[in-house]
């Protein structure tokens, strides 16, 4: 079963315009997640992060949101630019597995920003 | 330049050949991993070092084999490879054993068995 679920496989949305993608999760363990961007031929690289302690995370154009009671965690772009266009990988960490550095992913949504 | 390398980039090989994916960082980390990424599964991982000689088993480590002789150096050992090991490898680091959660991704390996 997935533990980490991203259900939009696919987001397209205007230049300059809000890019909301989304994650939900199941295990309640969970309390680390991160964002990853990937472009193809590329590996991820990483975007931004959140712990459980916190409800918002922001770091320029980009601000994780996590609703705990609700399992969700959300990523917003604003405004988005056509450089964004890429793979976004939603990712979580269990304390107790913090130490294998195992992090589950999501099956990943793919962002287009037209002009 | 700090990165994490992956050689090769691609690979295309028969059943039962043996091969080995190299990796390595120039960032010192302590933590290193391989995954793999498979259409509509993500990526998962298949195993990780939390040191030199220490390597333990993610959660698809079936029909694959690693070491850890050096800090930098983390290879990925096919012994016997199969089809359904047709998949892209990414190799990743991260600083601190503690605090893997931002690890730095190599490039990938696509691997084709035939």
């Amino acid at each position: 079963d997935q533990q980490v679920k991203q259900n939009s496989p696919s987001l397209s949305v205007q230049e300059g315009r809000i890019s909301i993608l989304n994650c939900d999760y199941t295990n309640s363990m969970f309390d680390y997640f991160l964002w990853y961007k990937k472009y193809p031929a590329e590996g991820p690289t990483f975007l931004i992060s959140i712990s459980s302690i916190k409800d918002k995370n922001e770091d320029g154009r980009f601000t994780v949101f996590l609703n705990k009671s609700a399992k969700h965690l959300s990523l917003h772009i604003v405004p988005s630019q056509p450089g964004d266009s890429a793979v976004y990988f939603c990712a979580a960490s269990e304390g107790s597995r913090r130490s294998q550095g195992n992090l589950i992913f999501g099956k990943g949504t793919k962002l287009s920003v037209k002009p | 330049e700090a990165q994490v390398t992956q050689n090769p980039r691609y690979l295309i090989t028969v059943t039962g050949k043996k091969l080995t994916v190299t990796c390595s960082q120039n960032m010192n980390h302590e933590y290193m991993s391989w995954y793999r990424q498979d259409p509509g599964l993500g990526l998962r991982q298949i195993y990780y070092s939390m040191n030199v000689e220490v390597t333990d088993k993610g959660d698809v480590p079936e029909g694959y084999k690693v070491s850890r002789k050096e800090k930098r150096n983390f290879p990925l050992i096919l012994e016997s490879p199969s089809p359904n090991q047709t998949s892209l490898y990414f190799c990743a680091s991260s600083l601190y054993r503690g605090q893997p959660y931002e690890q730095y991704f190599g490039p990938g390996t696509r691997l084709t068995v035939t």
